[in-house]
Formats: C-alpha cells, structure tokens, sequence
C-alpha cells in the first residue's frame, strides 16, 4: 500500500515556464513533507520542506503547498532552468520532532526543454 | 566537508552469493538509514539505526537482508543467498539528531546475474 504517490512518472516543462509537480498521502498522520532531488548515479538532495501547521513554504524559485485537507502536496518551480532536470521525489514522516522514518514516493522525472 | 560515502559504487554478483554493502554516514549523524531504488521505482525503505536503540528493520524484505552498525558510525548491509529481484540501487542516508534532513550516499548499484 503506497501512502506517498506520486501519479506522474514524468513531466515536460519550457525553460522559463512553471515546474509543477505533485505528490499525494494516505496516512493522517504524517506531518512533515519533504521534496528531494536526484541527479543520475547521484544520491538525493534535500530540496525544501514544509510542517503540517503551514501550507506554504518558499525558498528562492521553490514554493511548496500543502492542502492537509486533500492530504495532497506540490512543489512549483518557477522560473524552470535546464539544471532542474532531474527526478523529483516527495517524502512524508509521522512526527517532525521526533526520530521516524521517512517514507518516499515513486519520484517524477522532470524535463526542461530548452 | 565529506558527506556519505558508500561502497562498491557498483557490484556484480552472481545469483545465490552474499554480498556486503558499506555506509560511512557523515560524522556525528546519529540516525542512518538504508533504501533501495529498484528500476523504475521509488526510494524503499529497508532498515533505520537511531542511537543505541534496537534499529526499525521493517522494511527488511526477506530474512535474507541485514544489516549491522558498529560503533554507531559505519554501516554494513549484507544479503545473504542474492537473487536476481535484489538488483537495484541500494541508498544510505544519515542524519543528525532531531534534524530531519536526510544526507545520501552516492548509492551502490548492484547486479545480480
């Protein structure tokens, strides 16, 4: 049973336009939303995160909401630059304070056209 | 500063062997985590070491996965009896305390003929 989804293997977007990637959850009790980015052979790397009590969080070109209700998150990216291809993955953990595992979607491969 | 490092970066193995992956997190971190990618697939989580508490292993899929920390630094996941269905990216992550950034390892990317 997958409580992160994310429904879209890959995504296509001009250079200069709006990145938008989405990412679903099951379970209620997370409360704590991360976005990583992968670069091939390479580990993820932290990206930007959000806590339940916001729904907005921003960090230079990187925005991401979180509708609890919709239990559903997204990570805009605007403007897209060509170092944005990359495979995008959200995460999700039970408690922000507190050690717990972190549980990860099937990621979104992402493509900036030139 | 030197962040995780993990190895082989790559290993090619031949169906019912045992194979031993290494995880040096970055110092200091307390918690250590290792995933697997399988082709196609997302981040799954096998095994998490916070401390000296007994580790999370639920996400171990068969017995024949373990793992050992030693010291509370280095890591070290051994699957015993390797089947084909085991050829993936197998990821580690540390982090420090309550700190909820994850920092990952290049990852080994193991073959399994």
């Amino acid at each position: 049973d997958q409580q992160v989804k994310q429904n879209s293997p890959s995504l296509r977007v001009q250079e200069g336009r709006i990145s938008i990637l989405n990412c679903d959850y099951t379970n209620s009790m997370f409360d704590y939303f991360l976005w990583y980015k992968k670069y091939p052979a390479e580990g993820p790397t932290f990206l930007i995160s959000i806590s339940s009590i916001k729904d907005k969080n921003e960090d230079g070109r990187f925005t991401v909401f979180l509708n609890k209700s919709a239990k559903h998150l997204s990570l805009h990216i605007v403007p897209s630059q060509p170092g944005d291809s990359a495979v995008y993955f959200c995460a999700a953990s039970g408690a922000m304070n507190r050690d717990d595992k972190i549980i990860f979607g099937k990621g979104t491969r992402l493509h900036i056209l030139p | 500063g030197a962040g995780v490092s993990q190895s082989p970066s790559n290993k090619v193995t031949e169906k019912g062997k045992d194979v031993e992956l290494r995880c040096d997190p970055i110092s200091g971190h307390t918690a250590l985590y290792w995933y697997r990618q399988s082709l196609g697939q997302g981040l799954e989580f096998l095994i998490y070491f916070q401390g000296n508490s007994a580790p999370d292993k639920s996400g171990l899929p068969s017995d024949r996965f373990s793992a050992e920390r030693t010291g509370g630094s280095v890591s070290t996941l051994t699957i015993q009896r390797t089947q084909q269905e085991d050829s993936a990216v197998y990821l580690c992550a540390s982090r420090r305390g309550l700190e909820e950034t994850q920092y990952f390892g290049p990852g080994t990317r193991l073959l399994v003929l």
